[in-house]
C-alpha cells in the first residue's frame, strides 16, 4: 500500500528557533493535512490544504505555524519561533477524496523544544 | 469543545475476549471512521462508516453508529496480543476536518 512519508523522525530545537517538518504525501492525493499529539494525549487538528491553500485551520494554527506545498511531491509545516508548548509528535496525512474517505498518515515528526 | 469523547479511556481483557469501544460526537456528521495506533506511532485506519449506514462489518471489527445519540461503538472479537493499542473514533462534518476522539488504549494480555 502507497505510504506519506515524513521527515525527520526526530527534530529538537532550541526556544525560538524556526523549524520545517516534512512531508511526502501519497502522489495522486489531493487533500493534505497536519495533525499534532503531544505525549499520551488527543489528537489535534491543525490545518487543512486543497487546491494550493488552507481549507481550514484549528485556533492552534496561529501566525508562528504555515504550510506551504513547494512542488508536485513535498508538504511543509513551519513554526517559525518555537514555544516549549510546541513539543509534540506532529502527524501529516492525505487523501483523495478529503475526509469522505480515509486519510493516510505518516509516521510522524517527534519534535522537542527545550 | 467539537472534541469526540470515548469511554472507556483504558480497557484490559484477555486474549480471546471480546473489546468494546463507544465514541460519542458533538455535532453533525458526514461519516465516522475509527483508527489504531501503535505506542504513539502513526495512525492506521480501520473502517469508516457513513451517516447512512447503522453497521458495518471488516473481519473481526464491528462498528455501530447511531447518529440520533451521536454515538458509535466498535467491537474487536476475539482479541489477540496484537490488538493491543490505542483505538481513536474520528468524524467529520466537512470535507476539510477530520475530528479525532481522546482514544480508548487497549490492553489485550495472553
Amino acid at each position: 500500500e502507497p505510504e506519506v512519508t515524513q521527515t525527520p523522525s526526530h527534530q529538537v530545537t532550541q526556544m525560538g528557533q524556526e523549524v520545517i517538518l516534512r512531508c511526502v504525501p501519497i502522489s495522486n492525493h489531493l487533500y493534505f493535512y497536519w495533525y499534532r499529539q503531544i505525549l499520551g494525549q488527543k489528537v489535534e487538528f491543525l490545518v487543512s490544504f486543497y487546491n494550493n491553500e488552507i481549507s481550514e485551520k484549528s485556533e492552534i494554527f496561529d501566525d508562528q505555524f504555515s504550510v506551504e506545498r513547494p512542488d508536485g511531491s513535498n508538504f511543509t509545516l513551519k513554526i517559525r519561533s518555537t514555544k516549549l508548548e510546541d513539543s509534540a509528535m506532529y502527524f501529516c496525512a492525505s487523501s483523495y477524496h478529503g475526509t469522505d474517505e480515509k486519510l493516510f498518515f505518516g509516521s510522524g515528526t517527534q519534535l522537542s523544544v527545550l | 469543545s467539537q472534541q469526540g469523547e470515548e469511554d472507556p479511556q483504558a480497557l484490559s481483557i484477555q486474549e480471546g475476549e471480546n473489546a468494546t469501544m463507544n465514541c460519542s460526537y458533538k455535532t453533525s456528521i458526514n461519516n465516522l471512521q475509527w483508527y489504531r495506533q501503535n505506542s504513539g506511532r502513526g495512525l492506521v485506519h480501520l473502517i469508516l462508516i457513513r451517516s447512512n449506514e447503522r453497521e458495518k462489518h471488516s473481519g473481526r471489527l464491528r462498528v455501530t453508529l447511531d447518529t440520533s445519540k451521536k454515538s458509535s461503538s466498535l467491537l474487536i472479537t476475539a482479541s489477540r496480543a496484537a490488538d493491543t493499542a490505542s483505538y481513536f473514533c474520528a468524524y467529520t462534518g466537512t470535507a476539510s476536518k477530520l475530528t479525532f476522539g481522546t482514544g480508548t488504549r487497549l490492553q489485550v494480555t495472553l
